[in-house]
């Protein structure tokens, strides 16, 4: 079954500590994205990539990180350093040449 | 600046009436044009898409949507609103880049 598989679902963490968001894909697309979704508002991208080793900050890329050392995982860090990180993040993958994205299921992080 | 503007936030409609929901780009170059649901604690679906084939495009669960390149329009529609249907709304564009631009989205609640 193709598709874009986020993990985990749901996770709890203590102000202070990192954590990783994983991020699998067996469509076999090259470009890979990664959202953050607040209550009532639209889609903020964090980070991109459109091939391997290689990715570009989006428009909210402070306090996050990421990887790309194979094409079909772009994990995702939400470091100590993200003032306000409890939120919902999305993980995409992106067809081309149309640029549709194809969605994981989302992570819901809340910071205790 | 390329952009994407959803008209009304919040939608409602009664159970079986007509579904419209308005999305408008800015753009001189006809672009890929999508419209996504989402329903609460999930990730974004894929509704349909516009890659400059038909103006009128058919989408799942009974979703259209017309492309008027004269008024930059990409508005969703259906002609009989389901208790289902409840759920957001995103529009968004693909202009060309490496990115897809969304809406703000529109949340759309149906009145039994």
């Amino acid at each position: 079954d193709g598709g874009i598989t986020q993990s985990p679902k749901y996770l709890f963490r203590k102000e202070g500590q990192n954590v990783t968001l994983s991020c699998e894909q067996n469509l076999n697309h090259d470009a890979m994205y990664w959202y953050r979704q607040d209550p009532g508002q639209g889609l903020r991208l964090i980070y991109y990539s459109q091939i391997v080793n290689d990715f570009q900050k989006g428009d909210i890329a402070e306090g996050y990180s990421v990887s790309r050392e194979k094409k079909e995982s772009f994990p995702l860090t939400v470091t100590s350093a993200q003032k306000n990180p409890t939120a919902f993040y999305l993980c995409a993958a992106r067809r081309y040449p149309t640029g549709e994205l194809f969605f994981g299921e989302g992570s819901r992080l809340t910071v205790l | 600046a390329q952009s994407v503007t959803q008209l009304g936030s919040h939608v409602s409609v009664s159970e079986g009436a007509l579904v419209l929901l308005r999305c408008n780009y800015s753009s001189s170059v006809p672009p890929y044009l999508f419209w996504y649901v989402q329903y609460p604690n999930q990730g974004l679906q894929l509704l349909l898409k516009y890659t400059s084939a038909a103006t009128l495009v058919k989408g799942i669960n009974g979703f259209e949507a017309e492309f008027k390149k004269s008024e930059t329009s990409f508005h969703l529609t259906k002609p009989s609103a389901h208790m289902s249907d409840a759920a957001e709304y995103f529009c968004a564009v693909h202009f060309g880049n490496e990115k897809l631009t969304f809406g703000t989205g529109t949340r759309l609640t149906i009145i039994p």
